[in-house]
């Protein structure tokens, strides 16, 4: 059974700092890695998508890295700014139909 | 483009009673799910759906029934409320597998 860990749980960063957020994940044979980010009480906006086969994307200030061998996956957010302020969630896909497991995600404050 | 849509948006049951949460999506997605977000965890997966007239349990079903009779509609319904289904419930969706999936913006349930 897949399980996805995210450490730290919280993280507090001044502006214009550069930030890096770790996902591991226990079964190598997964499929794609996604991250999102939930501001509170609201949904989950997509960042990022890494399919099995890639290493990385890019977005803007954001950078998403996979190793499926070591089981882990990085967001990388340059220049962080106040709205970057967010919880940042990540998720594989193992198996069939695309069903995702969940990490308890990094609750992420930039202060200015 | 609308993309997830849930309704409602805020829901307060009694213990004992029924209710359906709507999700209905304008994006031709084949797949779509059901997840329940809970305080300080991970989402998890109740029901997920590869196409209409075909439904599948996730990791959490018990307590909650779906259908999937049209392309764009998943409805998940609680047939008899106990304070251990208040949570956040997420719908969401995607093309097909190992593609990015979206999500609503989550009907918050509170069962008293």
């Amino acid at each position: 059974k897949q399980e996805v860990t995210q450490i730290p749980a919280a993280l507090s960063v001044p502006e214009g700092e550069n930030l890096v957020l770790n996902c591991s994940f226990t079964d190598s044979a997964i499929y794609n890695l996604q991250w999102f980010r939930q501001d509170p009480g609201k949904g989950l906006t997509s960042l990022l998508l890494i399919q099995s086969s890639q290493r990385e994307q890019t977005s803007g200030r954001l950078n998403a890295s996979l190793d499926k061998s070591s089981g882990r996956s990085t967001l990388y957010i340059a220049a962080s700014q106040p709205g970057d302020s967010a919880t940042y969630l990540c998720a594989g896909t193992t198996g069939t139909a695309s069903k995702l497991t969940f990490g308890t995600g990094t609750r992420l404050q930039v202060t200015l | 483009n609308a993309g997830v849509t849930q309704t409602p948006k805020f829901r307060i049951l009694k213990i004992g009673q029924s209710m359906t949460l709507q999700c209905t999506q304008d994006m031709n997605h084949n797949y779509m799910y059901w997840y329940r977000q809970d305080p300080g965890m991970g989402l998890k997966l109740i029901y997920y759906s590869v196409g209409a007239g075909i439904t599948d349990k996730g990791e959490v079903p018990n307590g909650y029934n779906v259908s999937r009779s049209t392309t764009e509609d998943f409805p998940l319904r609680l047939e008899l409320a106990a304070p251990s289904q208040t949570s956040v419930y997420f719908c969401a969706s995607s093309y097909r597998s190992y593609t990015e999936a979206f999500f609503g913006q989550g009907t918050r349930l509170t069962v008293v």
